[in-house]
């Protein structure tokens, strides 16, 4: 069974700061992942997605990289800014198992001006 | 182009009713996936929808049912509401190619059921 765990839960940096988000995954067989970012009481909205024969991807100030062979993501944020606060979501598709997502429970980020 | 929409975004119900929520897909993408979000278990699948046809189906009882019409438009419903069904339901729609492409959310429409 898919697990997907995201350290830490929370977050909180000084305005500036890099930093850096972490996500698990229990079963390398994924067709790929993806990160997400929820404001409060809002849908989610689509970041970055790694298909699974990616190493990277970038989008602006946002990297996020994938190692499928230890299970491992990390979103990378630089130049952090207080507009960057929200709750980020890592979540994989399984092979054989399209449209159904398996998220994280999240990391919410604050960052303080 | 318009993005996901949910109807309504907000539901007040009363244990044993029953509620349809409503999703319109991103024009073009054929793909419509529920999903459940609360504070306790956090995102869970429910089921997707291809061309009609149910393809994927989560771990949730049967009071929860979906179905899509030919215009991928999208329904829910829950039938015999319990407490534990308040939760923000998200829908997504992909194009969805064999599980490469990237889901697209809604806003959510917030059950509160009392």
């Amino acid at each position: 069974k898919q697990e997907v765990t995201q350290i830490p839960a929370a977050l909180s940096v000084p305005e500036g700061e890099n930093l850096v988000l972490n996500c698990s995954f229990t079963d390398s067989a994924i067709y790929n992942l993806q990160w997400f970012r929820q404001d409060p009481g809002k849908g989610l909205t689509s970041l970055l997605l790694i298909q699974s024969s990616q190493r990277e991807q970038t989008s602006g100030r946002l990297n996020a990289s994938l190692d499928k062979s230890s299970g491992r993501s990390t979103l990378y944020i630089a130049a952090s800014q207080p507009g960057d606060s929200a709750t980020y979501l890592c979540a994989v598709i399984r092979r054989g198992s399209q449209g159904n997502l398996i998220f994280g429970k999240g990391t919410k980020l604050s960052v303080k001006p | 182009k318009a993005g996901v929409t949910q109807t309504p975004r907000y539901l007040i119900k009363t244990r044993g009713q029953q509620v349809t929520l409503s999703c319109s897909p991103i024009s073009g993408h054929r793909s419509v996936s529920w999903y459940q979000q609360t504070p306790g278990q956090g995102l869970q699948f429910l089921f997707e929808y291809f061309s009609e046809t149910q393809r994927n189906k989560g771990n949730f009882p049967g009071r929860f049912s979906g179905r899509q019409f030919s215009n991928s438009r999208s329904e829910m419903n829950v039938s015999t509401l319990e407490l534990g069904d308040s939760a923000l339901y998200l829908c997504a729609s992909s194009l969805a190619r064999t599980g490469v492409d990237t889901q697209y959310f809604g806003p959510g429409t917030r059950l509160t059921v009392l």
